[in-house]
């Protein structure tokens, strides 16, 4: 199993401004990702970082918006800039530990941003 | 692409009630399947999960069966309680051209009343 912690575990944020969501991990892992979680949906994959290189952005997702750092194996941070209502979401940090297709996911509690 | 096609919701029902939760999931392999649980102001927390045909994942009472002939993992619980109130995710992973593909549904509400 993970024990994954993030930090803040809730916010109000002001429009404009910008947050950094920190995520420590109880193991080593090769991959963390990020997701978020808009009011009302399910889960969307922001990004794979990888220690020791630059983070994977999916899909309508930038660096700019949201940049990642992944220091070490055990920690991650991302950054939610220039913060819009639009981004008021759950963000997820994950990992995967086990083999091949016995991997499983496991999450931390979230951080639950509000943009005023 | 895979998907996870979970009914709608939100379930309401009675304690006591019997649960069933359908899932059912397209992919073009052999993906295991979960069940995730997100409770009223929390992050997701992993309830079951099954890696090959047949399985029967379990945990706190909750059941699903990994059926392949049915592409289904339904969730089945015998007897909710009103703590059971939450929504639920279900989910796949898959090894597609090297790397893990995940695939969540679109989540579950489950409401049970005293």
């Amino acid at each position: 199993s993970a024990v994954i912690s993030q930090k803040p575990s809730r916010d109000i944020c002001q429009r404009g401004t910008s947050l950094t969501i920190q995520c420590q991990v109880d193991s080593q892992v090769t991959m963390m990702f990020w997701y978020r979680q808009q009011p009302g949906q399910s889960l969307t994959l922001i990004a794979t970082a990888n220690q020791g290189s630059e983070a994977t952005y999916e899909s309508g997702f930038v660096i700019d918006k949201f940049p990642i750092s992944r220091p070490n194996l055990t920690f991650s941070t991302l950054t939610v800039s220039n913060m819009s209502p639009e981004d008021s979401s759950i963000y997820l940090c994950s990992v995967r530990k086990g083999p091949g297709a016995g991997n499983t996911i496991y999450f931390g509690e979230g951080s639950w941003l509000t943009v005023v | 692409g895979d998907s996870v096609t979970q009914m709608e919701g939100p379930v309401t029902l009675s304690e006591e009630a019997f649960l069933t939760i359908n899932c059912t999931y397209t992919a073009t392999g052999y993906p295991s399947l979960f069940w995730y649980v997100q409770y009223p102001g929390e992050g997701l927390q992993l309830l079951l999960k099954a890696t090959k045909a047949d399985d029967k994942g379990s945990n706190k009472g909750f059941e699903a069966t990994y059926r392949k002939e049915t592409t289904s993992f339904h969730l089945e619980k015998g007897s909710v309680q009103v703590s059971d109130s939450a929504v639920y995710f279900c989910a796949l992973i898959e090894n597609s051209g090297g790397y893990q593909k995940v695939t969540f549904g679109t989540g579950t509400k489950l409401q049970v009343i005293p």
